[in-house]
């Protein structure tokens, strides 16, 4: 069983919207600190945002280069983390990796899930 | 915020051992111990190698060792075998609003 599942990639315009999902398996959703992270064509790991349990109040904090664009939220009934990302730039296309946070550190990381925005 | 300094590249002959280097700033790595590595093998997501400076998740092998000094971490690889030759990086938090945290450009390492 695969602990993290994204889905929901694709080629998108410039502008456009696209909302990524991340299907959480094996552990206890609820209770995780999940974030996002992506990766560029040949670049290295960026941090995108996360968002905390509800019990710990299940805020979000994002990098400055998508705040405003991008939002995470979480439905713990479904065991389900997303992505909405909003005026998606070309600087955008990457790989977008759900993963789980403790102490500072990724543990869990998903397989990715490509999203490109080009004309 | 910008990156943490690695170097671009580091290689070592099978049997050796090898260090890649994390520089930042007294903001993030000099600032927390929360500084962690990860490998990723071309095609693959990354997996955590390091956590907390010097911690090892389970399975991990303990040819793998992390230590920090001021602004600048180290990741060693002691016993070099040919399934670790990989992509390496490092991240810290930054405790930052714009920047919570932050990752190095990446080291790749060739078993000569």
């Amino acid at each position: 069983e695969v602990p993290l599942v994204e889905s929901g990639g694709g080629l998108v315009k410039p502008g456009g919207s696209l909302t990524v999902s991340c299907a959480a398996s094996g552990f206890t959703f609820s209770n995780a600190w999940m974030n996002w992270v992506r990766q560029a064509p040949g670049e290295g790991l960026e941090w995108v945002g996360l968002i905390k349990s509800k019990t710990n109040g299940g805020t979000t904090d994002y990098a400055a280069p998508v705040k405003g664009r991008f939002t995470i939220s979480r439905d713990d009934s479904k065991n389900t983390l997303y992505l909405q990302m909003n005026s998606l730039q070309t600087e955008d296309t990457a790989v977008y990796y759900c993963v789980t946070e403790s102490l500072g550190a990724f543990h869990v990381w998903g397989q990715g899930t490509v999203v490109t925005v080009s004309s | 915020q910008s990156a943490l300094t690695q170097p671009a590249s580091v290689s070592g002959s099978p049997g050796q051992s090898i260090t890649i280097s994390c520089t930042g700033t007294s903001s993030d790595i000099g600032h927390y111990n929360y500084v962690s590595w990860y490998q990723q093998h071309p095609g693959k997501a990354p997996k955590l190698m390091i956590s907390e400076v010097s911690n090892r998740p389970s399975g991990i092998s303990n040819r793998f060792s992390g230590s920090k000094s001021g602004n600048t971490a180290s990741l060693t690889i002691s016993g070099l075998q040919a399934e670790d030759e990989a992509d390496y990086y490092c991240s810290s938090y930054t405790g930052s609003s714009t920047l919570l945290y932050v990752f190095g450009g990446g080291t790749k390492v060739t078993v000569l």
